[in-house]
This record gives structure tokens, C-alpha cells and sequence, in this order.
């Protein structure tokens, strides 16, 4: 069964480090992975999505990467702002084409 | 102006009601989903649809009811069936079911007094 994990499940760094968040899956058989943005109390933002046959996804500040045989997923944020603060998750799309979340990292950007 | 909208955004029940939560969109999209999201925990799904008149269990969905009689509508009725409903629940939709991209609403948050 896949299950998907997010580690730490809280970050806090000070404006303008690069940072990088985490997701590991279980079964490398996926479609894709996605990362989303949450604001509190608020609705899923779609950030990157990376077909299992590519890499890497690049949008701005954020590049997501992919890496199927390790089960590994990173988030890459450069010079990060307060704006950014939010959770992030990810999601991979298995085999039944449904999509396992992990539960999130909490990030918190201190001016 | 395309989107999925959720409404209410909170909602209270007393023990015992059934409840609808609505979820619509206008984005010409085929499937649509429910997920409920819990603290510390991921997303899990309670039911989704790939098309009209047609829709499908989800890993959690004893205690929930939908229907989709409309390609935009997609509401989910939590009845009193269901042991622990105080959570925040999700809509999505997507081009067709698959391995798609999927927007989200902004969620209902629901309490039960």
C-alpha cells in the first residue's frame, strides 16, 4: 500500500534562505507528484506537477524534483519570503490513478 | 470567471442531522472529488466521480451520501451515520479521472455541537 511521508512536519527559517522540503512514497509505481500550497483554513493551491517520466518541474522561486527509485521528492525554495509561509504537501497519483497525500510540512518564514 | 466553489465555508450540526455541503464548477470538467482533511493528517478521499449519473467509493466513505446529476454539481451530504464529522472538507475537479491536475475548492469547514 503507498503511503506517502513529510519530513519535518514543521520548518522555520529566517527571510531570504534557500530551503528544501520533503516527501518520500513507498511504491515507485506513480503517475506523477504533486505539490500543493494551503493557507490556513483555506483551499489547495497547485504548485508543480512532475510526471513520473521527468526530473524536474520548474516555476519562479520553486523547483520540485523527482527521483522514482529512491521514492524521493524535493521542494526547493529559493530566497524564501514571508509570503511563502503556508503548509505544503504533496501528493502522488498511484496506480489506481487516486491521489495518497502526505500530511504536510508547516512552513514558517520569519521576516 | 472558471473556478469550483464550496458553500458554505462553515457549518454547524447539531448531533443526529444530516447535512449537504455544495460543491460546483465551471470548468467543463468530467471528475470530481470529496476529500475530508483532518490535523496532522493527509487528505483522504470519500468519493469521486468521472462523470454524470455516476460516482464511486472512496476510502472513507461510510457515513457520506453524494450525487452528481449535473456535470457542475457535486454535493456531498454527511448524514448522522457518520461517527466523527467535525473536519474540513475539500472539493476538486479535473479534466477526466486519471493522472490530471486537480483544482480545488476552498473547503467547508464543519462542526458538530
Amino acid at each position: 500500500k503507498q503511503e506517502v511521508t513529510q519530513i519535518p512536519a514543521a520548518l522555520s527559517v529566517p527571510e531570504g534562505e534557500n530551503l528544501v522540503l520533503n516527501c518520500s512514497f513507498t511504491d515507485s509505481a506513480i503517475y506523477n507528484l504533486q505539490w500543493f500550497r494551503q493557507d490556513p483554513g483555506k483551499g489547495l493551491t497547485s504548485l508543480l506537477l512532475i510526471q513520473s517520466s521527468q526530473r524536474e518541474q520548474t516555476s519562479g522561486r520553486l523547483n520540485a524534483s523527482l527521483d522514482k527509485s529512491s521514492g524521493r521528492s524535493t521542494l526547493y525554495i529559493a530566497a524564501s519570503q514571508p509570503g511563502d509561509s503556508a503548509t505544503y504537501l504533496c501528493a502522488v497519483t498511484g496506480s489506481n490513478y487516486q491521489l495518497i497525500w502526505g500530511a504536510g510540512t508547516k512552513l514558517i518564514i520569519k521576516p | 470567471d472558471g473556478g469550483i466553489t464550496q458553500s458554505p465555508k462553515y457549518l454547524f450540526r447539531k448531533e443526529g442531522q444530516n447535512v449537504t455541503l455544495s460543491c460546483e464548477q465551471n470548468l467543463n470538467h468530467d471528475a470530481m472529488y470529496w476529500y475530508r482533511q483532518d490535523p496532522g493528517q493527509g487528505l483522504r478521499l470519500i468519493y469521486y466521480s468521472q462523470i454524470v449519473n455516476d460516482f464511486q467509493k472512496g476510502d472513507i466513505a461510510e457515513g457520506y451520501s453524494v450525487s452528481r446529476e449535473k456535470k457542475e454539481s457535486f454535493p456531498l451530504t454527511v448524514t448522522s451515520a457518520q461517527k466523527n464529522p467535525t473536519a474540513f472538507y475539500l472539493c476538486a475537479s479535473s479534466i477526466r479521472d486519471g493522472d490530471h491536475e486537480q483544482f480545488f475548492g476552498p473547503g467547508t469547514r464543519l462542526t458538530v455541537l
